[in-house]
């Protein structure tokens, strides 16, 4: 069972442009949402991580948004990159797993110059 | 920090033989995760230690997977009487202290068996 959707499955963007990846999950007991990229060949990197008290984290390029009563929440990318070509997943855990992570299937993104 | 260190990176196996995957996380990180990804999807979680007692364990670590952390530093994955079905990367992770959450992830171990 999927505890957490990501849409799309693929992106495509021009450089300059903002990506957009959505993600939605069923369990309220969620209470940690990082998103990772992964490279080919690599492990998964974090890339920003937020909690479910704010409603919006920038770091750099990269901006969680969450919204607790929909149970969604979506990465942006602005000024998306060719170096930012990668695979995309969000994540979600909680506590008393041990914040063993849920993932979603991943987004492909390919930014093109 | 030397980062989350898996051994080895790669490994072909015939089906049937037995596979042991190591995993060194970050120094003083308490917790640490096996995760299985394949091919287009997300990684699955399988299991997690927190020091050298294991606390959970995913319905996917079948009877032929049995990990070990026995002095919470280093851990193993083993996979007895290997199946196609568990080609896959085997990816190891680590996080510092029990109130933190922040995960990173190792390389990864590619395992291939035909």
């Amino acid at each position: 069972q999927q505890q957490v959707k990501q849409s799309p499955q693929s992106l495509i963007v021009q450089k300059g442009g903002i990506s957009i990846i959505n993600c939605a999950y069923e369990n309220t007991a969620f209470d940690y949402f990082p998103w990772y990229q992964q490279f080919p060949g690599k492990g998964p990197a974090l890339l920003i991580a937020i909690r479910p008290d704010v409603s919006e984290k920038k770091e750099g390029r990269f901006t969680i948004s969450f919204n607790k009563s929909a149970k969604q929440f979506s990465l942006h990318i602005m000024d998306s990159q060719p170096g930012d070509s990668a695979t995309y997943f969000c994540a979600a855990s909680k506590a008393n797993s041990g914040y063993a992570l849920n993932f979603g299937k991943g987004t492909s993104l390919l930014v093109t110059p | 920090d030397t980062g989350v260190s898996q051994d080895p990176r790669h490994k072909i196996t015939k089906r049937g033989q037995n596979v042991t995957f190591r995993c060194d996380p970050i120094s003083e990180h308490n917790r640490l995760y096996w995760y299985r990804q394949t091919l287009g999807q997300g990684p699955e979680f399988l299991t997690y230690f927190q020091n050298e007692a294991q606390l959970e364990k995913s319905r996917l670590l079948s009877d032929r997977f049995s990990a070990e952390r026995p002095k919470g530093s280093f851990s193993t994955l083993e996979i007895q009487r290997t199946e196609q079905g568990d080609s896959a990367m085997y990816l190891c992770a680590s996080s510092p202290r029990s109130w933190e959450n922040t995960i990173y992830f190792g390389e990864g171990s590619w395992l291939t068996v035909v």
